[in-house]
């Protein structure tokens, strides 16, 4: 879920367990979408991305699901540990070029 | 291969002044995008630079201005500061083809007194 401003919601799980981090966004019209973990004084580094063609990618570890009907984009985290704990962010493309609307993010906290 | 690099890590200025950032993109990238970042407004798009040329703009003032140079490298310049202009400003670099990952830089910080 997405928050305003200063208060990011937060995700707190066990250490080992399953994450899920959602996002709701906002252009019909965008057909690139992209996560991103940020952590304490670093850039975002890039974690999984998806085109509009799909509805779900899967990496190492990491997954998304695009459900384009609802708008709606997450982020599974498999066996979740404590260097995934960062701020998580989404982020839409649509048009050309590379211009990204990110969404507010998340605060992902593991506890050992 | 090095990634972005931005330059100066931290910046104090005073309003009214006016400030460079420098962005060298990853060898062979030839992308180059501004973010700035806030607790209050988040990640906003400032601009992005594409072989030299602006492709596009965010929604920010005419104060805030970039460009992008022959070796991809891009600096982007706020002049008149305010106070809320303080923020991290971030560089990503990309190939340049269009909807896909962006790299990014550990930012700038700029804080303005």
């Amino acid at each position: 879920g997405e928050s305003v401003g200063l208060h990011l919601p937060t995700l707190s799980v066990q250490e080992g367990d399953n994450s899920i981090i959602n996002c709701a966004y906002s252009n019909s019209a965008s057909d690139y979408f992209i996560w991103y973990k940020q952590e304490s004084g670093k850039g975002p580094q890039f974690i999984i991305d998806i085109r509009s063609n799909m509805d779900k990618r899967q990496g190492q570890r990491v997954t998304v699901l695009l459900n384009k009907t609802v708008k709606h984009l997450s982020l599974q985290i498999a066996a979740t540990q404590p260097g995934d704990s960062a701020v998580y962010f989404c982020a839409e493309k649509a048009g050309a070029g590379n211009m990204l609307t990110f969404g507010w993010g998340t605060r992902l906290m593991v506890k050992p | 291969k090095a990634g972005v690099t931005q330059t100066p890590r931290y910046l104090i200025k005073t309003r009214g002044q006016q400030v460079t950032l420098s962005c060298s993109p990853i060898s062979g990238h030839r992308s180059v995008s501004w973010y700035q970042q806030t607790p209050g407004q988040g990640l906003q798009f400032l601009f992005e630079y594409f072989s030299e040329t602006q492709r596009n703009k965010g929604n920010f003032p005419g104060r805030f201005s970039g460009r992008q140079f022959s070796n991809s490298r891009s600096e982007m310049n706020v002049s008149t500061l305010e106070l809320g202009d303080s923020a991290l400003y971030l560089c990503a670099s990309s190939l340049g083809r269009g909807g896909e990952k962006l790299f990014f830089g550990s930012g700038t910080q700029l804080s303005v007194l």
